[in-house]
């Protein structure tokens, strides 16, 4: 199978500090991952796709300042929430691209719940 | 990819029962399409794909159908388990990045 793992799986932090998450593909390599975010009860929202190698390309109205994304190696990718706030509290999902002979796929990762105090 | 909908139905089966849940895509020139299912605080998982030049894939108690006629995608499960329940959404995907996902469909399991 193709198995993506984030981590952590769930942080708390305090207003005004950073919160890296990580994405790794475990058994595959992944030029594309993408990270999400997904309130309860809600579809998921995507909010950049990052590229192993170059610039994250992030949605329109995802602050690329305040959501850092590192693509630095095939199997990782980081999301680091710069100055989280409340309103950052949420659940993000990254996605790593696995290719086979006739399509790309999206494999998800478990996700990594954010609480902001 | 895009992603849409606030609202969530449900769909209640009993146990044992096979369960249908239906997705309407958007885009006739989509090529490719995923199911997936999301537990409860869980990332979603890949449970079966199916290409535009098929109608029919099936996998293990999971069966997908695909009419492009009416751009609908079906799921089946035979037999449903309490450990099926989880919302159940489609993805539509044309070219190799452009995913667009369903609203989704929780699906609960009556013992």
């Amino acid at each position: 199978g193709a198995v993506v793992s984030q981590h952590p799986s769930w942080v708390i932090c305090k207003s005004g500090t950073s919160v890296k998450i990580e994405c790794r593909s475990l058994d595959f390599q992944a030029t594309t991952m993408f990270w999400y975010r997904q309130f309860p009860k809600q579809s998921l929202m995507l909010m950049a796709t990052s590229n192993e190698g170059s610039k994250a390309t992030y949605e329109q109205g995802v602050e690329k300042d305040k959501f850092l994304i590192n693509h630095a190696s095939l199997t990782l990718s980081t999301l680091t929430v710069t100055s989280a706030h409340p309103e950052d509290s949420s659940f993000y999902i990254c996605s790593a691209m696995r290719g086979t002979d006739y399509q790309e796929t999206q494999y998800f990762g478990p996700g990594t719940r954010l609480l902001v105090l | 990819g895009e992603s849409v909908g606030l609202h969530l139905p449900t769909l209640s089966v009993q146990e044992g029962d096979n369960s249908i849940i239906n997705c309407a895509y958007s885009n006739s020139a989509s090529d490719y399409f995923i199911w997936y299912k999301q537990e409860s605080g869980k990332g979603p998982q890949f449970i079966i794909d199916i290409r535009s030049n098929m109608d029919k894939r099936q996998g293990q108690r999971v069966t997908v159908l695909l009419n492009k006629t009416v751009k609908h995608l079906s799921l089946q499960i035979a037999a449903t388990q309490p450990g099926d329940s989880a919302v159940y959404f489609c993805a539509e995907i044309s070219g190799t990045y452009k995913y667009i996902f369903g609203t989704g469909t929780r699906l609960k399991v009556l013992a």
